[in-house]
């Protein structure tokens, strides 16, 4: 049991560069989500996955886009990264058992753009 | 709207002692659930304690407890018996209502023990 798990931990980009961050979780949760984490901030929200075939947005979700074709993996794409993307990436799921709601979430993605 | 606010930016407390990490917060739903997060310096995101809006009793999770007054929408987390392990950033968030999985968080408290 893996949990969440996010590639690659660290990339550098060049503004305008495109790329996708990896997600996956093998606990058969329902609820995933994005978040971005700056210096002396909290996380925010970027997109989040109710289930698979359903996303919607954040409270930051410019600039990114989501799909979920399957429950386990939720990737997420910047189409032309800017310096203002320079950021902690951290993917989450999340599960509600027994009316104990639990988030877990992945190593997180330091991305550098320049 | 929907908030997370922590007034602590950092906290020391004695090893051995208890600390409590304040959060407030601000809805209009009947129906949330709040939770708190540690993270270390290493950067990851831990789980500590979850508590419901309908739940009565305060959540506990070993030596967390989380201070849950409704009325005053506040939601702090004591840590008992502090451990040198427990400096860490401490983040408290909120799930708004249900079905909607949106989750805020707030700015953070870094709590240092002092040995």
């Amino acid at each position: 049991n893996a949990g969440v798990t996010q590639t690659p931990k660290f990339q550098v980009l060049k503004t305008g560069q495109s790329m996708t961050l990896q997600c996956a979780q093998d606990m058969n949760h329902e609820y995933m989500s994005w978040y971005r984490q700056d210096p002396g901030m909290g996380l925010r929200l970027i997109h989040y996955s109710v289930g698979a075939g359903i996303t919607d947005q954040g409270e930051v979700p410019n600039g990114y886009n989501v799909s979920r074709s399957t429950t386990e993996d939720f990737p997420l794409r910047l189409l032309s990264a800017a310096p203002s993307q320079t950021s902690v990436y951290f993917c989450a799921s999340s599960s509600l058992t027994s009316g104990r709601e639990t988030q877990y979430f992945g190593p997180g993605t330091r991305l550098l753009v320049l | 709207a929907q908030k997370i606010t922590q007034t602590q930016p950092g906290m020391f407390v004695q090893e051995k002692e208890a600390v409590t990490l304040d959060c407030t917060y601000d809805t209009s739903d009947q129906s949330y659930g709040l939770f708190w997060y540690k993270q270390p310096s290493s950067g990851e995101m831990i789980f500590l304690i979850y508590q419901g809006s309908y739940d009565e009793q305060n959540a506990t999770e070993g030596r967390y407890s989380l201070n849950f007054q409704k009325a005053r929408k506040s939601a702090n987390l004591v840590i008992s018996a502090s451990q040198l392990g427990d400096s860490a950033m401490y983040f408290c968030a909120m799930r708004e209502g249900t079905g909607t999985y949106k989750y805020i968080f707030g700015t953070g408290t870094r709590l240092k023990v002092l040995a």
